[in-house]
């Protein structure tokens, strides 16, 4: 079973559109994340939610607005798409308590045309 | 502000050691975390020190020093699946909230 899971792991798109990523974690933990590595492997925090609360919004543009029907899904949904929104996004989930252990999905890469 | 400084590649040989620094400025340190990501897959986690000291798992080891802001990440035996990216990510306050550094690309040679 993977513990998280995102879908799509590929998303070609032209700019302008809109699109959405989703995942689960069946991990059972209270905590859930989106972060964006670019082409230079730099990962970066977008959003933190905990128990569907949002507790993280690092600066993102109002274009990226996250989604948490439950604990164990976080989904992301992107408005009119720019090419510089072309990166992998990862999920990642954790417990509550500090332990500096994220688990992360497999990435799903978006190519913004 | 906050940075995480580490060296951008390192290279090794199979059987060596190698250390990995990972140099920190940040407000409200709480712990430092080491990943190691290979190429097209997740950032997977290795080790994570709140303390000062040294952290031993298996053929890796991680080290903390608060005082000087600073740590590493020693892998020792070198194996050729060893060759990935490694990122230091310092986590603030009472969190798992991470801020990764730029990661260390490490190709380990026969």
């Amino acid at each position: 079973d993977t513990a998280v899971s995102q879908t799509p792991k590929y998303l070609v798109t032209q700019m302008g559109n809109d699109k959405s990523i989703k995942c689960e974690q069946n991990l059972g933990h209270d905590t859930m994340y989106w972060y964006k590595q670019d082409s230079k492997k730099f990962l970066k925090i977008m959003f933190s939610y905990n128990n569907k609360e949002l507790i993280i919004n690092e600066t993102v543009p109002n274009r990226f607005s996250p989604k948490s029907p439950d604990k164990a899904h976080l989904n992301l949904h992107i408005n009119s798409l720019e090419l510089g929104d072309s990166a992998v996004y990862f999920c990642a989930s954790s417990q509550t308590s500090v332990s500096g252990e994220l688990f992360f999905g497999e990435g799903s890469r978006l190519t913004v045309l | 502000g906050q940075s995480l400084e580490q060296p951008s590649e390192v290279t090794a040989v199979e059987g060596a050691i190698v250390q990995i620094n990972c140099t920190y400025q940040t407000s409200g340190f709480y712990g430092l975390s080491w990943y190691q990501q290979h190429d097209g897959g997740a950032p997977t986690f290795l080790s994570y020190n709140a303390l000062d000291g040294l952290e031993e798992t298996g053929r890796f080891s991680s080290f903390l020093s608060r005082s000087d802001s600073y740590g590493y990440l020693l892998l020792q035996e070198l194996q050729m699946k060893d060759s990935a990216s490694y990122f230091c990510a310092v986590s603030r306050g009472a969190t798992n909230k991470l801020i990764f550094g730029t990661g260390t690309l490490l190709a380990v040679q026969p």
